[in-house]
């Protein structure tokens, strides 16, 4: 059973708009979130992340919101670049854990055109 | 430059083989993983490791076995009883501890025949 869902499998957008990514998720535990973006045959690079005790977190282009209240969380992309075309995983964990594991939705391919 | 090394790119085995994949950070981390990705899924964790000598069972170790003889090491063993094993496997490291970000290897594609 997935506990974090990113239904949307892909995702295109113009270049010098916005992009939206959504992530769900099901265990009221999770307090920490990441967002991951990934270049074919390439490793996952961490993008920005948020903790529970905030609803925002701004990184230049990059702003992750958090609802707790639905479980939701998104990330938003403004302006868009074509670079940013790759596809984007959200993560979430728990600081109750006694180690670091994240839960990883299946992710959203972004195509940025021009 | 500090970095994760997955090696190699794309590895090809007959079925009924094991086949090890190798993992080497060096940016002093304790904590390693290894995780498995399929297609239309999310990464899955097979084991991690939060300290030399010392690892865990993860989600899906089942078919899996790994080693942490040194800090900067931890490979992983697919071995003939993992059912599936054709995947996209990624190593990561992080900080040891509560809720780090990890940071990942490059990935090493293994297609078994």
């Amino acid at each position: 059973d997935q506990q974090v869902k990113q239904n949307s499998p892909s995702l295109s957008v113009q270049e010098g708009r916005i992009s939206i990514l959504n992530c769900d998720y099901t265990n009221s535990m999770f307090d920490y979130f990441l967002w991951y973006k990934k270049y074919p045959a390439e490793g996952p690079t961490f993008l920005i992340s948020i903790s529970s005790i905030k609803d925002k977190n701004e990184d230049g282009r990059f702003t992750v919101f958090l609802n707790k209240s639905a479980k939701h969380l998104s990330l938003h992309i403004v302006p868009s670049q074509p670079g940013d075309s790759a596809v984007y995983f959200c993560a979430a964990g728990s600081r109750g854990y006694n180690f670091n594991k994240f839960y990883f939705g299946s992710g959203t391919k972004l195509n940025v055109k021009p | 430059d500090g970095g994760i090394t997955q090696s190699p790119k794309y590895l090809f085995r007959k079925e009924g083989q094991n086949v090890t994949l190798s993992c080497e950070q060096n940016l002093n981390h304790d904590a390693m993983y290894w995780y498995r990705q399929d297609p239309g899924q999310g990464l899955r964790l097979i084991y991690y490791s939060q300290i030399v000598n010392d690892f865990q069972k993860g989600d899906i170790a089942e078919g899996y076995s790994v080693s942490r003889e040194k800090k900067e090491s931890f490979p992983l063993t697919v071995t003939s009883a993992q059912k599936n094993p054709t995947a996209f496997y990624l190593c990561a490291s992080s900080i040891a501890g509560t809720i780090y970000e990890q940071y990942f290897g490059p990935g090493t594609r293994l297609t078994v025949t």
